[in-house]
């Protein structure tokens, strides 16, 4: 199987600036992969696939890139609602193993 | 707009069994793959089980093999997992989830999730 790990496990970011999030497969996955973001009590919710490709109404401070076993999901300006829990998750085989995680918290 | 609404969670022993279910409205249900994924109190996500978007395929994570059985109706919209010799280690929020059209595996939309607990 496929092992995905994040990096870092929290991030300690202000309003407004820049997160950089990373995702490493333990081998390539082409661009199969796929970002999700959690908040407190409630459903992860689909932010990107093909590693750069934005879901349906994610705003475009959102941004993906990588391909092969490094992955990178850039917020360019941080607002409060994106203050969240964010996963990575490989579909190139199964089983679809996700990421163990990456807390954003505000600074 | 999508909807997904599962139902069936509770506190059940270990070594009982437990079906949760999972209403689906707003989209072709019968064209589209489903799954559950699952998220133990405090921890990561974790996919359970597929199904193809007839029925006629499907997969499963590892620990739950020969346990869990993932079936659907596609003429009453639902999904279903049949969870049987539960362990505390299932204990979780159990979320069912839509296939995306772009690929089998990008969980495009989830439901709120039901909680099963494990306990004595």
């Amino acid at each position: 199987e496929i092992v995905m790990t994040q990096s870092p496990a929290t991030l300690s970011v202000s309003p407004g600036e820049r997160a950089t999030l990373s995702c490493r497969a333990s081998q390539s996955i082409n661009s199969n992969l796929a970002w999700y973001q959690q908040k407190p009590g409630q459903a992860p919710r689909l932010l990107m696939y093909g590693a750069s490709t934005r879901a349906t109404g994610i705003p475009a401070r959102f941004s993906g890139s990588g391909s092969g076993t490094e992955f990178i999901l850039t917020i360019s300006s941080l607002q409060s609602e994106d203050f969240a829990v964010y996963y990575c998750q490989q579909y190139y085989n199964w089983p679809r193993l996700f990421g163990g995680g990456t807390k954003v918290e505000i600074k | 707009q999508v909807q997904l609404e599962e139902s069936g969670g509770g506190v059940v022993q270990p070594g009982k069994s437990l079906r949760l279910s999972c209403a689906a409205s707003g989209f072709t249900f019968s064209s589209y793959g489903m799954h559950w994924v699952r998220q133990a109190p405090g921890k990561g996500l974790e996919w359970v089980a597929f199904t193809l978007y007839d029925g006629s395929n499907q997969y499963y994570t590892d620990s739950v093999k020969g346990r869990f059985i993932i079936s659907r109706d596609n003429s009453n919209n639902t999904l279903f997992l049949q969870m049987n010799s539960l362990r505390a280690e299932d204990t979780a929020v159990y979320y069912c989830a839509k296939d995306h059209l772009a690929a089998r595996g990008i969980f495009h939309y989830w439901g709120q999730g039901t909680l099963v607990t494990v306990s004595s």
